[in-house]
């Protein structure tokens, strides 16, 4: 079956520091490869997406990149803030995300002064 | 232009009783899904709703219904609550199609068995 791995939590980083969340997947097929982030009392929203090897989603600072060969999807961003303290959760889906979306357990981040 | 709505926000039931959640989808959107997400975990998939039918259904049993209306709104219903069942559950509604299909995601429904 499908699924996701990542990395556990809580991240604790200084504010400006590097990021990296990593994230594997298991998937039969050619799946879409998505980063959501959850905020305290909010639901979830689409950080950046990727729909085939070697593409490379962005958004807000933060980068993955689709690496057939490792199965992987790791988000990046170079110099944290506070405000990006949530829940990062990585996710596959078969489709182009619209429908059933695969979520891995989700990694805390807290960034701190 | 409003988001995805859900209610309630909070819900305490207790073992064995019913429970019936409430999801508005962004306006122009005609596809639901539904998620329960447990403390610590991430969401899994229930089912989605397209033309007031299920189209596609995660690994719940048949304690899980559900229901879409003409309006694309759509209700969640749980019988024989189980303390496992105690979770948020999320609604969300489906823009675009193929590559460019994008999910938007309400605030959820906070539901605890006793």
């Amino acid at each position: 079956g499908n699924s996701v791995t990542q990395m556990e939590g809580p991240v604790t980083l200084s504010e400006e520091a590097f990021l990296t969340i990593n994230c594997t997947y298991t998937a039969t097929g050619y799946p879409s490869l998505f980063w959501y982030v959850q905020y305290p009392g909010e639901g979830l929203q689409l950080l950046l997406k990727a729909t085939k090897a070697d593409d490379k989603g962005s958004n807000k600072g933060f980068e993955a990149t689709y690496r057939k060969e490792t199965t992987s999807f790791h988000l990046e961003k170079g110099s944290v803030q506070v405000s990006d303290s949530a829940v990062y959760f990585c996710a596959l889906s078969l489709t182009g995300g619209g429908n059933k979306l695969t979520f891995g357990t989700g990694t805390q981040l807290k960034v701190e002064l | 232009d409003a988001g995805v709505t859900q209610s309630p926000t909070h819900l305490i039931k207790t073992r064995g009783q019913q429970v019936t959640l409430r999801c508005s989808p962004k306006s122009g959107h005609d596809t639901v899904s539904w998620y329960q997400q447990a403390l610590g975990q991430g969401p899994q998939f229930i089912f989605q709703y397209y033309e007031e039918e299920e189209r596609q259904r995660g690994n719940f049993p048949d304690r899980f219904s559900g229901h879409q209306f003409p309006n694309y709104s759509s209700e969640l219903n749980v019988n024989a609550l189980l303390l496992g069942d105690s979770a948020l559950y999320l609604c969300a509604s489906r823009y675009g199609t193929g590559k460019n299909e994008k999910l938007f995601f309400g605030s959820g429904t906070q539901l605890s068995v006793l």
